[in-house]
């Protein structure tokens, strides 16, 4: 089956710096991926759809200046959080339609921990 | 916008006891997909239903949407410990192009 990567897996940042994430179709070309949150015990929460060669697309409240989002290619999409705060510590966690094309495959996702 | 519950949030079972998940929309759907969710892992995609009142069988697992296209159901038969995790629904409505996703349901099953 279609497999989707992430990298990293964690990471622990300091308040007011930036941490990039990348998201991977390994086997496949994506020209949307999608980017969510997801809170201990809770649901995913769709930040944006990220678009090759366009701007993603973002769901409301999210702020694109603070998750900048990039699909350089069509296998690649990365999310930047920017000025990290302790409150944007979660999981964050990335997929791809691949298959029919309309089931999602997801990354492993990423623990951002920001101290 | 589109709000896509689901209950409950939570159930205990023992082994070889049935269990069943329901969603519910706020909206008619043009499809529902349901995934799950192991502990520590990442969703991962089980079905697809798009036809009102429809039906599908992955071994212990029944899947349904209802007629009006606004519910659907999981129902597990005779759960095992593999079955644990926490399934979600995810619906997609008319002329939207994302998935909104359930909170989910936290499936434990003791042996």
């Amino acid at each position: 089956g279609a497999v989707v990567s992430q990298h990293p897996s964690w990471v622990i940042c300091k308040s007011g710096t930036s941490v990039k994430i990348e998201c991977r179709s390994l086997d496949f070309q994506a020209t949307t991926m999608f980017w969510y949150r997801q809170f201990p015990k809770q649901s995913l929460m769709l930040m944006a759809t990220s678009n090759e060669g366009s701007k993603a697309t973002y769901e409301q409240g999210v702020e694109k200046d603070k998750f900048l989002i990039n699909h350089a290619s069509l296998t690649l999409s990365t999310l930047t959080v920017t000025s990290a705060h302790p409150e944007d510590s979660s999981f964050y966690i990335c997929s791809a339609p691949g298959g029919q094309g309309y089931e999602q495959y997801f990354g492993p996702g990423t623990r951002l921990t920001v101290t | 916008g589109q709000q896509v519950m689901q209950i409950p949030q939570y159930q205990h079972v023992q082994e070889g006891e049935d269990f069943t998940t329901y969603c519910n929309s706020s909206t008619t759907l043009s499809n529902i997909q349901w995934y799950k969710q192991r502990p520590g892992g990442h969703p991962v995609f089980l079905i697809q239903l798009v036809k009102s009142g429809e039906v599908k069988k992955q071994k212990r697992l029944t899947f349904q949407f209802g007629e009006a296209k606004k519910n659907s159901s999981l129902h597990i038969t005779a759960t095992q410990t593999t079955d644990v995790g926490t399934y979600f629904c995810a619906g997609r409505g008319s002329g939207y192009s994302t998935l909104t996703f359930g909170k989910g349901t936290m499936l434990l099953v003791s042996p």
